[in-house]
């Protein structure tokens, strides 16, 4: 079957800096993607780690390491606006298979 | 360039019912997917099309269905409505394969009474 962790809810302070973590065991692993979701709104892209290693963008970085099945979004400088749901999925081969999601992370940014 | 369009956005519907989304994707996108998102299961996949035809499909009753068009809009039917069937369905659509990165629609926000 195919299996994606993430932690449910995290909470984290303003201008701090917050990992969400994402595990996944899949038939076949082709790369991984992030997606952000305000509530009420649609996903956004976020970002794409098919390599291992960090990709950074701005103030969002993505890490990946395939021997461990594992992957983290990092957040720094956090702001109000992160608040937000951070959805991780799975494409497991290079062709047409649809994308595998997680069940996503609910992030609350507080003062 | 346009992004994703689901219409309508707000649904209310009685059991037994039927109904009927709209998605028009980004132009250019050939790929349609659908999803089904609740608070506990999280983005269930749907059905994908793509060139008019379903692709990929994942575990729901026959209930579910869709279709696409020449112009790649697609719509997506769910017919003897169900409480459970209560969700945001998401619309979300790729250049060409099912596992591109996929760009989403606002949602149709469905209630079943």
């Amino acid at each position: 079957g195919q299996n994606i962790d993430q932690p449910t809810e995290m909470t984290a302070t303003e201008g701090a800096i917050v990992q969400i973590n994402c595990t996944y065991q899949t038939s076949g692993f082709n790369g991984l993607f992030w997606y952000q979701q305000h509530a009420g709104e649609a996903p956004t892209f976020l970002s794409y780690n098919v390599l291992d290693g960090l990709e950074e963008k701005g103030r969002f970085s993505s890490f990946l390491s395939r021997s461990k099945g594992y992957s983290y979004l990092l957040l720094k400088e956090l702001q109000m606006k992160d608040s937000a749901s951070y959805l991780c999925a799975v494409r497991r081969n290079s062709g047409n298979t649809p994308l595998v999601f997680g069940k996503g992370t609910r992030l609350s940014v507080i003062a | 360039k346009a992004g994703v369009t689901q219409t309508p956005r707000y649904l209310i519907k009685t059991r037994g019912q039927q109904v009927t989304l709209s998605c028009s994707p980004i132009s250019g996108h050939r790929s349609v997917s659908w999803y089904q998102q609740t608070p506990g299961q999280g983005l269930q996949f749907l059905f994908e099309y793509f060139s008019e035809t379903q692709r990929n499909k994942g575990n729901f009753p026959g209930r579910f269905s869709g279709r696409q068009f020449s112009n790649s809009r697609s719509e997506m039917n769910v017919s003897t409505l169900e409480l459970g069937d209560s969700a945001l369905y998401l619309c979300a659509s790729s250049l060409a394969l099912a596992d591109d990165t996929q760009y989403f629609g606002p949602g149709t926000r469905l209630t079943v009474l």
